[in-house]
């Protein structure tokens, strides 16, 4: 089945610095992208859509300027957290679509502490 | 009033009960419907993915979508403990930037 893998799993950060996460799909092939944001107790909020080649498109109230993606391959989106505080502490989730009719595929997900 | 609605539990059932789990939407554009699995701490696994109304089963799942209510459905069968864990319906409609819908999510355990 198709996988989207993630990395790392868990981090811890000082305030102030910049944290990437890694979303790859490794049997398949992903123009587009979804990073999600969850906090406890709650759903999937999304943040932005990554598209491979191009900019990415952020929802309304995400900082463009925080929440870093770029998507240089057809397998690898990044999500850079610049400048963290501990506001941005959460459980950051990316998806793909394997292709029509296949559901989304998600990661294992990225829980991002910040000290 | 949200697009999804999902009662957010926690629900609790013996094992081996049958257990319904519900999403109500207001969205008449929706045409594709999910329902993930998501465990404490984990990214949300794929159980059932199906196109416009009707019924899917696989294997003690079974998805059901009636549009004209705006309604679908998870019935599991025979629950076990493993099954308890957090039930998000999603959706989307076709085009829009392929994005999901979800539901707030339902809490689900079963019990020995």
């Amino acid at each position: 089945g198709a996988v989207v893998s993630q990395h790392p799993s868990r981090v811890i950060c000082k305030s102030g610095t910049s944290v990437k996460i890694e979303c790859r799909s490794l049997d398949f092939q992903a123009t587009t992208m979804f990073w999600y944001r969850q906090f406890p107790k709650q759903s999937l909020m999304l943040m932005a859509t990554s598209n491979e080649g191009s900019k990415a498109t952020y929802e309304q109230g995400v900082e463009k300027d925080k929440f870093l993606i770029n998507h240089a391959s057809l397998t690898l989106s990044t999500l850079t957290v610049t400048s963290a505080h501990p506001e941005d502490s959460s459980f950051y989730i990316c998806s793909a679509e394997p292709g029509q009719g296949f559901g989304y595929t998600f990661g294992s997900g990225t829980r991002l502490t910040v000290v | 009033q949200k697009e999804v609605e999902q009662d957010p539990g926690p629900l609790s059932v013996p094992e081996g009960a049958i257990v319904s789990l519900n999403c109500t939407y207001s969205n008449s554009a929706f045409q594709y419907f999910m329902w993930y699995r998501q465990y404490s701490r984990k990214g949300p696994e794929l159980l059932m993915y199906t196109y416009s109304s009707g019924n899917k089963e696989d294997g003690r799942f079974t998805a059901q979508v009636d549009k004209s209510s705006k309604y679908i459905s998870l019935f599991i069968r025979d629950s076990q403990p493993s099954d308890s864990a957090t039930y998000l319906c999603a959706m989307r409609i076709t085009g829009g930037g392929n994005k999901l819908t979800f539901g707030t999510g339902t809490q689900l355990k079963v019990e020995l």
